[in-house]
């Protein structure tokens, strides 16, 4: 079966502008979460979506915002772009909201903002 | 809220030597805590996790992690180190199953031949 994916896997940006960041899940997952990995530092958890609807939210701005669709799969969109959003970002997916924690991770799509 | 500390961004052992990752958690009831491993240029992927079910969790790649709650601690260990284990180590916590995971620093593994 198919990981988690995501894409596009690298870009580049310059500021002001916006971008969409794509993750599609395991199949048969349905929780869907987003993170934020900047150079050298862990995981920052952005956003958890599960069947829809957003399950909780981390400490970002409101450029940031989420959706998830009805087939699971999941967009990232961060407008207005800082050279501070520089980072990967990181896709996972569980089975259901109630996770445990285990989270399977997609590879990432690592932006560039210039 | 819930935090995650590792001590010593970089850790480096010789092949064959035992490795020691440390993480120590805050949390006033004991939560859920992970060990995720990263190779460069990939995800992140679960090493263990424990649940409260026992102290002394096995993984996989021969990994293993002993929580103490006096302590706070949930330490990772392998009795022999090998070239492949060579990665960026996350220990991790969330406070309830529904709970957002919360990623510690990191800590940069090298392995010396």
């Amino acid at each position: 079966d198919a990981g988690v994916t995501q894409s596009p896997t690298h870009l580049i940006k310059t500021r002001g502008q916006q971008v969409t960041l794509r993750c599609s899940p395991i199949s048969g997952h349905k929780s869907v979460s987003w993170y934020q990995q900047v150079l050298g530092q862990g995981p920052q958890f952005i956003f958890q979506y599960y069947e829809k609807e957003e399950r909780g939210r981390g400490n970002f701005p409101d450029r940031f915002s989420a959706r998830q669709f009805p087939n699971y799969s999941s967009e990232l969109n961060v407008n207005a772009l800082l050279l501070g959003d520089s980072a990967l970002y990181l896709c996972a997916s569980s089975r259901t909201a109630e996770n445990g924690g285990e989270l399977f991770f997609g590879e990432g799509s690592r932006l560039t903002v210039l | 809220a819930q935090s995650v500390t590792q001590l010593g961004s970089h850790v480096s052992v010789s092949e064959g030597a035992l490795v020691l990752l440390r993480c120590n958690y805050s949390s006033s009831v004991p939560p859920y805590l992970f060990w995720y491993v990263q190779y460069p240029n990939q995800g992140l992927q679960l090493l263990l996790k424990y649940t409260s079910a026992a102290t002394l969790v096995k993984g996989i790649n021969g990994f293993e992690a002993e929580f103490k709650k006096s302590e706070t601690s949930f330490h990772l260990t392998k009795p022999s180190a090998h070239m492949s284990d060579a990665a960026e180590y996350f220990c991790a916590v969330t406070k309830t199953s529904y709970d957002k995971v919360i990623f510690g620093p990191g800590t940069s593994l090298s392995v010396i031949p």
